[in-house]
């Protein structure tokens, strides 16, 4: 079945690095990749999406890249902040599709 | 985010009860979603409507119902609850054809003693 895998499960760096999520996708027919951040406690909210007439987009600090041959998808997050600390979940969806399809998750721990 | 809301927002109940949590949206999407969080871990999705008369399961679904009273609201019952149902559920909406993401609603932490 279509299914999403994200690496790493944990995240952990040091305030002012990057940090870079990625996840593979299966169904070659997928079209959108959205991100989502969910502080503790919350709810997953939107943070940046990437379509797939699209190689790379930037939105402040935060970037998603695009691969459709490998299909593989990354978050970058430069100059991280504690903050920035979240789960982060990346998700494959076709238009007109049946559903999302989400990763597992990454934890994020930025140290100050 | 108010365009999704949940009620009730925390419930404690026993075992054998049954329970209904609620979701209500004014976004004016088709398709909402319930899906489940246990501590640590990832979403999973319970239930999922693309319209009033379309229901579907979910990777989660035994031990759940829901219905689609409206395409606004859309309700996830607990028939019979038991304690390994204690988690965090979220309902969440989508448009079809112009995908912009999916929006959650705040929560409902449920717990079965």
């Amino acid at each position: 079945g279509e299914n999403v895998e994200q690496h790493p499960s944990t995240l952990s760096v040091q305030e002012g690095d990057s940090a870079v999520i990625k996840c593979t996708y299966s169904d070659s027919a997928s079209n959108y990749f959205p991100w989502y951040k969910q502080e503790l406690g919350k709810r997953p909210q939107l943070i940046i999406d990437i379509r797939s007439n699209v190689g790379e987009k930037k939105d402040q600090r935060i970037a998603v890249t695009l691969n459709k041959t490998a299909k593989h998808f990354s978050l970058h997050i430069t100059e991280t902040q504690p903050e920035d600390s979240a789960v982060y979940f990346c998700a494959a969806h076709r238009t007109g599709g049946f559903k999302t399809i989400f990763g597992a998750g990454t934890r994020l721990f930025v140290k100050a | 985010d108010a365009d999704v809301t949940q009620t009730p927002r925390n419930r404690i109940t026993k075992t054998g009860k049954r329970i209904m949590l609620e979701c209500s949206q004014t976004k004016g999407h088709d398709r909402m979603y319930w899906y489940r969080q246990d501590p640590g871990l990832g979403l999973r999705l319970i239930y999922y409507s693309f319209d009033v008369k379309d229901i579907n399961k979910g990777e989660i679904s035994d031990g759940y119902s829901v219905s689609r009273q409206a395409q606004a609201k859309f309700s996830l019952s607990l028939e019979s609850a038991i304690p390994n149902q204690t988690a965090l559920y979220f309902c969440a909406t989508s448009d079809s054809w112009t995908p912009d993401g999916m929006y959650f609603g705040p929560g409902t932490r449920l717990t079965v003693t």
